[in-house]
């Protein structure tokens, strides 16, 4: 069974930063590209980033470009997104996703259940 | 970018009823969508892919058709827990673009 889980959400002032995680299981993590997506409170969803499986790919939308940096540890099956410089507009549930295959674009298959980023003085 | 257009914003219909979602791309974006369902306080739900695949344990009431630059999600007869938001979202280009959602509610 697919997996997602992330943490690493929180409290963060304007200017600040913050590391997600996703931790994944139930499929060869290094065979999948990974995203994060991310969903402003009562608004829609809002891709943010794309790594591929083998990790040497990435791909961001131009809002967050030269502030967040998408990763991976396929060794620990592990996503990560180091968020720079947060913004207030940066505040949002924050889902990692699994795609069907290893670069893309692609839809994503498996959605992680998310974690809260709160950016505010 | 390519700009995706959901409408209507909500639409209410009763149970058993028949829902048509519509999904309409700025270009083409061939058969390179999905339509997700999310309901309150949970994650996204894939439920077709190629515009009209469905993805798996995904009941044979939710339909998608189209390609090019519309596209739309049939629901054949509302279920009480078919009562959610559903976007749809291209992947012909970068970067992946979703739709506003469309917010089916009982009437």
């Amino acid at each position: 069974e697919v997996q997602l889980l992330e943490s690493g959400g929180g409290l963060v002032q304007p200017g600040g930063s913050l590391r997600l995680s996703c931790a994944a299981s139930g499929f060869t993590f290094s065979s999948y590209a990974m995203s994060w997506v991310r969903q402003a409170p009562g608004k829609g969803l809002f891709w943010v980033s794309t790594i591929s499986g083998g990790g040497d790919a990435t791909y961001y939308a131009d809002s967050v470009k030269g502030r967040f940096t998408i990763s991976r540890d396929n060794s620990k099956n592990t996503l990560y997104l180091q968020m720079n410089s947060l913004r207030a507009e940066d505040t949002a549930v924050y889902y990692c996703g699994k795609h069907p295959g290893s670069y893309g674009p692609y839809y994503i298959d498996y959605w992680g259940q998310g974690t809260l980023v709160t950016v505010s003085s | 970018e390519i700009v995706m257009t959901q409408s209507p914003a909500t639409l209410s219909v009763s149970p058993g009823e028949r829902a048509t979602l519509s999904c309409r791309a700025s270009q083409s974006v061939s058969s390179n969508l999905a339509w997700y369902q999310q309901k309150p306080g949970q994650a996204p739900k894939l439920l077709i892919y190629g515009a009209s695949t469905r993805a798996t344990g995904i009941p044979a009431r939710f339909s998608g058709s189209g390609s090019g630059t519309e596209l739309t999600l049939t629901i054949s007869s509302l279920q009480s827990e078919d009562f959610a938001v559903y976007y749809c979202q291209q992947y012909n280009n970068w970067p992946l673009t979703f739709g506003g959602g469309t917010k089916v509610e009982i009437k």
